[in-house]
C-alpha cells in the first residue's frame, strides 16, 4: 500500500531562515507528489507538484522541492522563511486510484 | 472565478441521524473529491466523482456516500452518524481528477453529539 511520512509534526524556524520539512513516500513506481499548505480555518492550496521530467519544482510563495527516486523523498524548502509562512503543511500522493496525505508537519516562524 | 464553495460550513448533528453535505466545483471542472480530516487520522480520502460516476473510492464504510450532478456539484451523505464522524469535511474540484491540482473549499465543520 501506498504511504506518505512527514518526519517532524512541528517544526520552528527563525524569521529568515531556511524552511526544511521532510517527505517520503512508498514506492516501487514514482507517485505523483504534491505539497500543500493550509492556513487556520481554511481549506487546503497547493503549493507545487511533481508529475514527470524535471526533479526539482518551483512552487508559489518561494518554495521548491526536489524529487528524489533513489532515497523515495520530496522534501519541501524555502530559502527564508516569513512569518507569513506559518501554517500546517502536507505532503501528498496519488497512485492508481487513491490519494494519500502524510499527517502533515505545522510550521511555526519565531521573529 | 468563483472557487469552491461549500455548504453548510457547520453542523451539529446526533448520533443515528444522517448529514447531507454540498459542495459546487469550479466552473469548467469535472472531478470532485472529498476528504475527511480529523485530528486523529489526519486527511483521509473518501471518494471521487467525475461526469456523474464514482471513479475512486477510499477505505470508508457504506453509511459514506456521493453523488455528482450534471453541472458537477456534488453531495456527500453519511447515513446513522456515529461520535468519531465529527470532522471537518473538505471538497476539492480539479479539471481531470487525482493527478491534477486540486482546488479545495473552506470544509464543513461536522460535530455529532
Amino acid at each position: 500500500a501506498q504511504s506518505v511520512t512527514q518526519l517532524g509534526s512541528h517544526v520552528s524556524v527563525s524569521e529568515g531562515a531556511l524552511v526544511l520539512l521532510r517527505c517520503n513516500y512508498s514506492s516501487s513506481v514514482p507517485p505523483y507528489l504534491f505539497w500543500y499548505v493550509q492556513y487556520p480555518n481554511q481549506g487546503l492550496q497547493l503549493l507545487l507538484k511533481y508529475t514527470t521530467g524535471a526533479t526539482l519544482v518551483k512552487g508559489i510563495n518561494g518554495f521548491e522541492a526536489e524529487f528524489k527516486k533513489s532515497e523515495t523523498s520530496f522534501h519541501l524548502t524555502k530559502p527564508s522563511a516569513h512569518m507569513s509562512d506559518a501554517a500546517e503543511y502536507f505532503c501528498a500522493v496519488t497512485h492508481g486510484n487513491q490519494f494519500y496525505f502524510g499527517t502533515g508537519t505545522s510550521l511555526t516562524v519565531i521573529p | 472565478k468563483a472557487g469552491v464553495t461549500q455548504t453548510p460550513r457547520y453542523l451539529i448533528k446526533t448520533r443515528g441521524q444522517q448529514v447531507t453535505l454540498s459542495c459546487s466545483p469550479i466552473s469548467g471542472h469535472r472531478s470532485v473529491s472529498w476528504y475527511q480530516q480529523t485530528p486523529g487520522q489526519g486527511l483521509q480520502f473518501l471518494f471521487e466523482y467525475f461526469s456523474e460516476t464514482q471513479r475512486n473510492k477510499g477505505n470508508f464504510p457504506g453509511r459514506f456516500s456521493g453523488r455528482q450532478f450534471s453541472n458537477s456539484r456534488s453531495e456527500m451523505n453519511v447515513s446513522t452518524l456515529e461520535l468519531g464522524d465529527s470532522a471537518l469535511y473538505l471538497c476539492a474540484s480539479s479539471l481531470g481528477g487525482l493527478r491534477d491540482t486540486q482546488y479545495f473549499g473552506p470544509g464543513t465543520r461536522l460535530t455529532v453529539l
